[in-house]
């Protein structure tokens, strides 16, 4: 069975610093990997998914991007943090009809 | 994607059976309806998904209208550890998850 490893799980981070939250993936080859950020009390709202290695693309403008160096390895990156990027980042892997959750990152800018 | 509409939040009570509903009045002929649940600051669990025909399994039961407008989530027996947040959504089989979604139902079970 695929299983996803997101961290780290909860993230303190200045404001202007960069980010990097990293994804794997195990158990599953090629697979659709998608990064989402969730606001408190809001849904999921897709960032990025990824169909293959180095294949990035992105939902919304913003201050984040993301990299995929391997074919389980997602990575979510930015070089110069906002307050406004503090959330619930979770990553997610697409296998055959059905979408797995990593346990996410709680990420505050401060 | 279709878009769907849930109730905020809903209670039920320990023992009980839950009813979620769900909206997807737009929903294409290829179009699943999935649920997914959310406990707190965990990634969302799969739960069940359905095409036309009613679907159960270990964990609910998928009722989908004739219509397919909408659907109701079942959890036959709601513990207390069914509080979460419930997420209906639907998609095209073989596609991908960049449905967004949205703010699901708040599913408060009590003792």
């Amino acid at each position: 069975s695929q299983t996803i490893h997101q961290w780290p799980a909860t993230l303190v981070q200045p404001v202007g610093s960069p980010l990097s939250l990293e994804c794997t993936v195990e158990g599953t080859s090629n697979p659709n990997l998608y990064w989402y950020r969730q606001a408190a009390g809001r849904g999921l709202q897709l960032l990025f998914y990824s169909v293959g290695i180095g294949q990035i693309s992105s939902e919304v403008p913003q201050n984040l991007s993301a990299s995929r160096p391997q074919d389980r390895q997602f990575i979510l990156s930015s070089k110069k943090l906002l307050l406004s990027d503090s959330g619930f980042y979770l990553c997610a892997c697409r296998m055959n009809t059905e979408a797995f959750f990593g346990q996410g990152t709680r990420l505050t800018v401060v | 994607d279709a878009k769907t509409t849930q109730p905020t939040s809903m209670d039920c009570a320990e023992g009980r059976a839950a009813n979620l509903p769900c909206n997807h009045s737009t929903i294409s002929g290829n179009e699943y309806v999935y649920w997914y649940r959310q406990i707190h600051s965990q990634g969302p669990q799969y739960i069940i998904h359905g095409l036309k025909n009613n679907e159960t399994n270990e964990m609910a039961s998928l009722i989908i209208t004739e219509d397919r407008k909408s659907s109701t989530l079942i959890l036959p027996h709601a513990t207390l550890r069914d509080t979460a947040v419930y997420y209906c959504i639907v998609r095209v089989s073989g596609g991908g998850f960049k449905t967004i979604f949205g703010a699901g139902t708040r599913l408060f079970v009590k003792a």
